[in-house]
């Protein structure tokens, strides 16, 4: 049950388009299809954006999407916006009815 | 509202213990799976344990597998984690955590956490 790996920090401008990846192995990311996403701004409980890989809960803007390739699971933030900046945690299933979280990672808005 | 509140954290000792509740409302408990996810602090959010809606299948992750229970009552729309020989490293937030939008993954619905803290 080792933690994902994301990386510990991006970054982008107001508008821009910032990829947050997430790799793991054939037993989690790649095994299945059931990798979700989670928005956490400082001293709040984390907020689901994306789950299923690909789809996105009611509410969450559609500039949030996210796609997988291979052990490697990715958020795409496009036409950024202040209120973005949080830090983003993947999830993914890993068998045996077990989950396993990344270890964040922190987006800054330039 | 759906909502989550969890409730029981606290200053405890190392080898202690220490009982987490989590009460449900706005919408139907029993047909949900339901997790714990904790949150050392400064740190990555951490998978604990998951029960299924009538509470017959349990998992833990092996940090706290032996040590952990995880249990529901669904009469009463309230989670529990039971947590035994806790140790320095389990200092923490605990969210309870609902498993929604007919999705395997989607953890849609978060307490606000309680604050564990185990220490002599």
């Amino acid at each position: 049950q080792s933690a994902l790996t994301q990386p510990r920090s991006v970054s982008g401008s107001p508008g821009q388009s910032v990829t947050i990846s997430c790799t793991g192995t054939s037993s989690d990311v790649g095994g299945h299809n059931y990798v979700s996403w989670y928005q956490q701004h400082p001293g709040k409980a984390p907020k689901l954006m994306i789950y299923d890989v690909t789809k996105r809960p009611s509410g969450v803007p559609d500039r949030f999407s996210g796609s997988k390739s291979g052990n490697t699971a990715s958020l795409t933030i496009s036409g950024l916006q202040a209120e973005d900046e949080a830090d983003y945690y993947c999830c993914s299933y890993a068998g045996s009815y077990t989950w396993v979280f990344g270890g964040g990672t922190e987006l800054t808005v330039l | 509202e759906v909502q989550l509140v969890e409730s029981g954290g606290g200053l405890v000792q190392p080898g202690g213990s220490l009982r987490l509740s989590c009460a449900a409302s706005g919408f139907i408990f029993s047909g949900y799976w339901m997790h714990w996810v904790r949150q050392a602090p400064g740190r990555g959010l951490v998978w604990v344990s998951r029960l299924n809606n009538d509470g017959s299948s349990t998992s833990y992750a092996d940090s706290v597998k032996g040590r952990f229970t995880i249990s529901r009552e669904n009469a009463e729309n309230t989670l529990y984690l039971q947590m035994n020989s806790l140790r320095a490293e389990d200092t923490a937030v605990y969210y309870c955590v609902r498993v929604g939008l007919g999705g395997f993954d989607a953890f849609d619905i978060w307490g606000q956490g309680t604050v564990v803290t185990v220490s002599s």
